[in-house]
């Protein structure tokens, strides 16, 4: 299996801040990482796929970047409706397996 | 629009099986993979594994010897079970599409259900 170690697991910061989790695969994915937001009692949200791309109706401010094994996360200008847990994911090989997650708390 | 639905117990007693349905509305189950995931209490995400056009299908290793994943395209709807629960299974159960278009991201989940292994 692919293990997916993320990083922090916690992160404080403020309002307008900028941040970035990182997310490191125990051997090369390619760019076949997504990154997910989950807001308490909700449903995981897909936030980023292939690495650095965007689906419809996700604000410009987050973006990702890297390949092979090593991806960022990053948010610009933290937004009130930011502070959530973040999950990496990779879709290379099966099983599918995500990071242990990262929660984004308001300082 | 696509849109998930988890159904099932509540509730299941140990060494019982858990029994889960996923319904599909809004679109083809065609050339998607259909997976589940679940989420014990206060823990992160676990994938458990996927069927691809009601056919080929793929386990998390952890689980494999006690899961299976079944779909049925022309009742646009897809199953997970799980055999030999313990209090270990208690989770919430999702599902969520994976999109080859995508690079086989998980763009659509449902609500998530939650289920509980206990007599």
């Amino acid at each position: 299996d692919i293990q997916m170690t993320q990083s922090p697991s916690s992160l404080s910061a403020s309002v307008g801040d900028r941040v970035t989790i990182t997310c490191r695969a125990s051997q090369s994915i390619s760019t076949f990482l997504n990154w997910y937001q989950q807001k308490p009692g909700r449903a995981p949200k897909l936030l980023i796929y292939a690495a650095s791309s965007l689906p419809g109706g996700v604000p410009s401010r987050f973006s990702g970047r890297g390949s092979g094994t090593d991806f960022s996360l990053t948010i610009n200008s933290l937004q009130p409706e930011d502070f959530a847990s973040y999950y990496c994911q990779q879709s290379y090989s099966p099983p599918h397996t995500f990071g242990q997650g990262t929660k984004l708390e308001i300082k | 629009q696509v849109q998930l639905q988890e159904a099932g117990p509540g509730l299941v007693r140990p060494s019982e099986t858990l029994s889960l349905t996923c319904s599909v509305s809004g679109g083809s189950m065609t050339s998607y993979y259909w997976t589940w995931i679940r989420q014990s209490p206060g823990k992160g995400l676990e994938w458990i594994g996927y069927i691809y056009n009601s056919g080929a299908t793929n386990y998390s290793p952890s689980l494999k010897s006690r899961v299976t994943i079944s779909g049925d395209t022309s009742k646009n709807h897809f199953s997970l079970t799980l055999r030999y629960v313990t209090a270990a299974d208690t989770a919430i159960y999702y599902c969520a599409r994976g999109d080859t278009g995508l690079l086989d991201a998980l763009d659509i989940w449902g609500q998530g259900t939650m289920v509980t292994v206990s007599s």
